[in-house]
């Protein structure tokens, strides 16, 4: 799976919109980009993931640059709860290890 | 759906002493995953089983450690004579087989080997 690189560490203000990057310049054709968190004392949660085309859910937006070098996570409203670590992964579909990295740690200000 | 539970939530053992933590997944999910989590680190895979398979292990898990997933449902993870380098946090995670690399995980069990 290829290396993900990402800023230790960002503050965003609450309700404002939080951008998160990683990098992964290396990514194969089909890699996919899987996006967690982990919130202090808790495991890790799924958040969102694609192959090309940006994507949508319930909690966020992940848009993928079209060489595919390079995502965003963006949380649309960011709240307290939102404080935590994000993790951006590379992923080959049916891999089952996922490797963590060090992530981004969000700090979301009052 | 309770979502995947781990016990002890903490444990504190003594260098040289025997562990065994539990996991119990979601229960419609036949792969299981063990992670291991340092201070400031990002989880790193240890293992996983599909049913009652183990599939892979990590060069992480040493011979002092051992999975098990006897009837495809719960898993123990042990580790006999603990060494200080084992205090960690051990992750459970869960998954069906056709979900890509979304896995659902428990919080995690605190072991501290003094």
């Amino acid at each position: 799976d290829a290396k993900t690189t990402q800023p230790t560490s960002m503050d965003c203000a609450e309700g404002r919109a939080a951008n998160l990057p990683c990098n992964h310049s290396t990514i194969s054709g089909n890699e996919y980009v899987y996006w967690y968190r982990q919130i202090h004392s808790q495991g890790p949660q799924y958040i969102i993931h694609g192959l090309k085309n940006n994507e949508t859910n319930e909690m966020a937006s992940l848009i993928i640059t079209e060489d595919r070098k390079s995502s965003t996570l963006i949380l649309p409203h960011a709240t307290l709860r939102d404080t935590a670590v994000y993790y951006c992964i590379a992923l080959y579909f049916g891999n089952e290890k996922l490797t963590f990295g060090t992530g981004t740690r969000l700090t979301i200000i009052p | 759906d309770t979502g995947v539970s781990q016990d002890p939530r903490h444990k504190i053992t003594k260098r040289g002493q025997n562990v065994t933590f539990r996991c119990d997944p979601i229960s419609e999910h036949n792969r299981l995953y063990w992670y291991r989590q340092t201070l400031g680190q990002g989880p790193e895979f240890l293992t996983y089983f599909q049913n009652e398979a183990q599939l892979e292990k990590s060069r992480l898990l040493s011979d002092r450690f051992s999975a098990e997933r006897p009837k495809g449902s719960f898993s123990t993870l042990e580790i006999q004579r603990t060494e200080q380098g084992d205090s960690a946090m051990y992750l459970c995670a869960s998954s069906l087989a056709t979900s890509g690399g979304i896995q659902y995980f428990g919080a995690g069990t605190r072991l501290s080997v003094l």
